[in-house]
């Protein structure tokens, strides 16, 4: 079945520094989306991104789709200590499921 | 307010018994979905249900059960078949027209079993 993989699975960095996960499927995705959760909280969703190399930003986060449509990446400039939480990409398989990857948890020490 | 709830937040029951995860949804949405989380991992899907009266198992159904009688409600029963029932369990919902793409999660349960 359809498989997504996200790395690192931990990340801790210094405030201020950046922040990148990359996130790849075993197939080509229609979409992908990246969500959020916050320690203790439950997932919420940033993005959605549809065409191929396409690159989205929300302040200081960039989002992008690769152009074989088969991997995406996050990635925050300049962290701050409100951006901890663990971050997931999902693509939408067959049967109108979403396969999550595994998550980038990510600790920002101030 | 509009949302998904999840009752409740923290459950406690002794092995052998099967227990209930109530998931309620007020936005109107037609597909509604149960997720698994583990520490450290990802969520994984359990059962989902595109419409009332009918859902389909995910890739962990084994030892769950579910229902939707109602649009608005999916719960989600934990039987003592399943082997490692504690977890943390989130409810999701989705609506189906074109631009209806996020999911929207409930506040989760966390379910201890020992």
């Amino acid at each position: 079945g359809q498989q997504v993989m996200q790395i690192p699975q931990y990340q801790h960095v210094q405030e201020g520094e950046d922040f990148t996960t990359y996130c790849n499927s075993s197939t080509t995705l229609s979409n992908i989306q990246w969500y959020k959760q916050r320690p203790g909280g439950h997932p919420v969703f940033l993005i959605q991104l549809v065409k191929s190399g396409e690159v989205k930003k929300q302040k200081r986060l960039t989002f992008q789709f690769g152009e074989a449509k088969k991997n995406s990446s996050l990635h925050i400039t300049a962290t701050q200590t409100t951006d901890v939480g663990t971050y997931f990409c999902a693509g939408w398989g067959y049967g109108n499921k979403l396969v999550f990857g595994a998550g980038t948890i990510l600790r920002v020490k101030s | 307010d509009g949302g998904i709830t999840q009752s409740p937040k923290y459950l406690f029951r002794k092995e052998g018994q099967n227990v209930t995860l109530s998931c309620e949804q007020n936005l109107n949405h037609d597909a509604m979905y149960w997720y698994r989380q583990d520490p450290g991992q990802g969520l994984r899907l359990i059962y989902y249900s595109q419409i009332v009266n009918d859902f389909q198992k995910g890739d962990i159904a084994e030892g769950y059960s579910v229902s939707r009688e109602k649009k608005e409600s999916f719960p989600l029963t934990v039987t003592s078949a399943q082997k490692n029932p504690t977890a943390f369990y989130l409810c999701a919902s989705k609506g189906t027209g074109k631009w209806s793409y996020e999911q929207y999660f409930g506040p989760g349960t966390r379910l201890t079993v020992t």
